[in-house]
Order: C-alpha cells, then sequence, then structure tokens
C-alpha cells in the first residue's frame, strides 16, 4: 500500500525557516517524480514545487522560487522542502504528492502538515 | 500561465441526480493533460480523472470526464452520499495550475 506522511509542520515567526519531510513507503521511491503542493485555510490546491526521481532536477512556482528547496534522499525514501523567508502567505497545509509518471497528475497524496507562519 | 476556470462556484443536488461540473482553460491544454481531484473536509485531494477521461484506479463508472482542448467537463452520473465534497481540476500540460474548485453540496 502507498503511504506518504508528511511532518515537520508548526508556527513559525515571519522570516523564520521549517524543513517539512515526506516518508514515502508501499513503493520504489527512488523512481518516482514527487511533488509538494500546499492549500492555504479555505483555499484551494496550489502547486508548489517538484523533483525527479533522482533529485537532479527541480522546479518551483514562481511565489517560492528562490526562497523554498525540494530535495530527496533516495536511501532513506523520503522528500523534503526546505522554507526560508517565510511570509504570512505561506501559511497552508502542504501535501506531498507522487507524481503518476514524469511530471504529470497526481496519483497518491499525503495527508498534509500544517505550516503557519505568524507572529 | 495556464489558469482554469471552474464553474459553478457551488452546486447544490440532491442523491440520485447527474452533476456536471466545468473547467475552462485560458488556453489549449495540450495532450489533454486534465486531470479532476475530489477533496472531502479534512482529508487530501483523491485522483478522480486523468488524461480528461481516464478513471483512476478504483474509481467508481458513474464518475466520468470529457473534454478537449479548453473547455473540459466532470459528470457524475447519479450522486451518491459520498460524492458531494468539492472538485479540483488541474492541468499538467505545461507546469501545473489547479481550478478554484466547484463545492458540490446536498440540496
Amino acid at each position: 500500500e502507498v503511504q506518504l506522511v508528511e511532518s515537520g509542520g508548526g508556527l513559525v515567526q515571519p522570516g523564520g525557516s521549517l524543513r517539512l519531510s515526506c516518508a514515502a513507503s508501499g513503493f520504489t521511491f527512488s523512481s518516482y517524480w514527487m511533488h509538494w503542493v500546499r492549500q492555504a485555510p479555505g483555499k484551494g490546491l496550489v502547486w508548489v514545487s517538484r523533483i525527479n526521481s533522482d533529485g537532479s532536477s527541480t522546479s518551483y512556482a514562481d511565489s517560492v522560487k528562490g526562497r523554498f528547496t525540494i530535495s530527496r534522499d533516495n536511501a532513506k525514501n523520503t522528500l523534503y522542502l526546505q522554507m526560508n523567508s517565510l511570509r504570512a502567505e505561506d501559511t497552508a497545509v502542504y501535501y506531498c504528492a507522487r507524481d503518476d509518471w514524469n511530471d504529470l497528475f497526481f496519483d497518491y497524496w499525503g495527508q498534509g502538515t500544517l505550516v503557519t507562519v505568524s507572529s | 500561465e495556464i489558469v482554469l476556470t471552474q464553474s459553478p462556484g457551488t452546486l447544490s443536488l440532491s442523491p440520485g441526480e447527474r452533476a456536471t461540473l466545468s473547467c475552462r482553460a485560458s488556453q489549449s491544454v495540450s495532450s489533454s493533460y486534465l486531470a479532476w481531484y475530489q477533496q472531502k473536509p479534512g482529508q487530501a485531494p483523491r485522483l478522480l480523472i486523468y488524461g480528461a477521461s481516464s478513471r483512476a484506479t478504483g474509481i467508481p463508472d458513474r464518475f466520468s470526464g470529457s473534454g478537449s482542448g479548453t473547455d473540459f467537463t466532470l459528470t457524475i452520473s447519479r450522486l451518491e452520499p459520498e460524492d458531494f465534497a468539492v472538485y479540483y481540476c488541474q492541468q499538467y500540460g505545461s507546469s501545473h495550475t489547479f481550478g478554484q474548485g466547484t463545492k458540490l453540496e446536498i440540496k
């Protein structure tokens, strides 16, 4: 059974940093591209970032470019999102999601982790 | 960036009725790279449809997708109580963007 479990969310002050993790199991993690998608409270889904299967290629939404870094450790079956210079508008539930193939749709999602940026 | 506009914002129907949800793109979506997701309160989204019309694994056949170019539709033929949720379309032909969602509520 495919499982994606996010962790690392919490309350952080504006300008602060946080690192999210997504532990994957039930599939060959190193074969799949992965994504982060966020959802502000009461709002819709917004794609944040993606990484290819070996970590050599990444892509970001303009709203987080230069502040967030996606990475992965295939030996640990874990996806990461390093978030720096956080702003109030980054407050959201952050989901990791598995890509069905290469930069396509998202066939499995984690349960999400809440990041709150507030003083 | 391709902008997706979903309509209506809220759809009020009764169990057993047919639901038709629309997703319109600001420019043509290449190769019909359009997906639909269902999200219930407090839960992660669930993939329903990909490639505009292909059902994901385990999705009941009352869910169907259609369309191409800039106009796409998700149809639920006979609503079950568990189908009341928010539905999002997503295009993945040019980066990734989502529509703002359609809330399907019980009338």
